[in-house]
């Protein structure tokens, strides 16, 4: 199977700052990554496919970089409302594995 | 619009059996893969399996291979996960998801259904 290894499991920041989340594949996987966001109780929504394509309707703030086995979500400014859980997921070999989360909190 | 809606959650005992559905609206069903994904509580997520427009393919995560099965009815626009030896480790939250376009899980996901598996 291969292993999704994100990073960091958690982080405290502030409105306005820059965050950056990684994700590291077991093996290449092309850019077969989406990034996720979850806030508690509900289902988790799409942010980035394709590794580096945003999903519409997403803020740009959010961007996604990489390719093979190393993956970044970014968001420029955190926002209120950006304070959440976020996984990546690879769907280019079964089974499709998530990353364990990072939940970014506020500082 | 796209509306995925989970039922069929509940409390079971270990080694018992439960099926949920997931019935679908607001698009072709048949047009889309369509997944299950899961969640312990506290716990990120996990993928559990996926099937193909007519059901013909199907995948699971290893560790419900032999125990649970995916199926679809495109006449009812329903997705079933129909699970069985069930263990204290299958608690989670159940919820279906929606393939995109091109192949992997977008944003159309249902609100979950919560399993207990607990004596």
């Amino acid at each position: 199977d291969i292993q999704m290894t994100q990073s960091p499991s958690s982080l405290s920041a502030s409105v306005g700052d820059r965050v950056t989340i990684t994700c590291r594949a077991s093996q290449g996987i092309r850019n077969d990554l989406g990034w996720y966001q979850q806030k508690p109780g509900k289902a988790p929504q799409r942010l980035i496919y394709a590794a580096s394509s945003l999903q519409s309707g997403v803020p740009s703030r959010f961007s996604g970089s990489g390719s093979g086995t190393d993956f970044t979500l970014t968001i420029s400014s955190l926002q209120p409302e950006d304070f959440a859980t976020y996984y990546c997921l690879q769907h280019n070999t079964y089974p499709w594995t998530f990353g364990q989360g990072t939940k970014v909190e506020i500082k | 619009e796209v509306q995925l809606v989970e039922s069929g959650g509940g409390w079971v005992q270990p080694g018992g059996s439960l099926r949920l559905s997931c019935a679908a609206s607001g698009y072709s069903f048949s047009r889309y893969w369509m997944s299950w994904v899961r969640q312990a509580p506290g716990k990120g997520l996990e993928w559990v399996a996926n099937i193909k427009l007519d059901g013909s393919e199907k995948y699971y995560v290893g560790s419900v291979k032999g125990r649970f099965t995916i199926s679809r009815d495109n006449a009812k626009n329903s997705l079933y996960l129909q699970m069985g030896s069930l263990r204290a480790e299958d608690t989670a939250v159940y919820f279906c998801a929606r393939f995109t376009s091109g192949g992997a899980l977008g944003s159309y996901w249902g609100q979950g259904t919560l399993v207990t598996v607990s004596s």
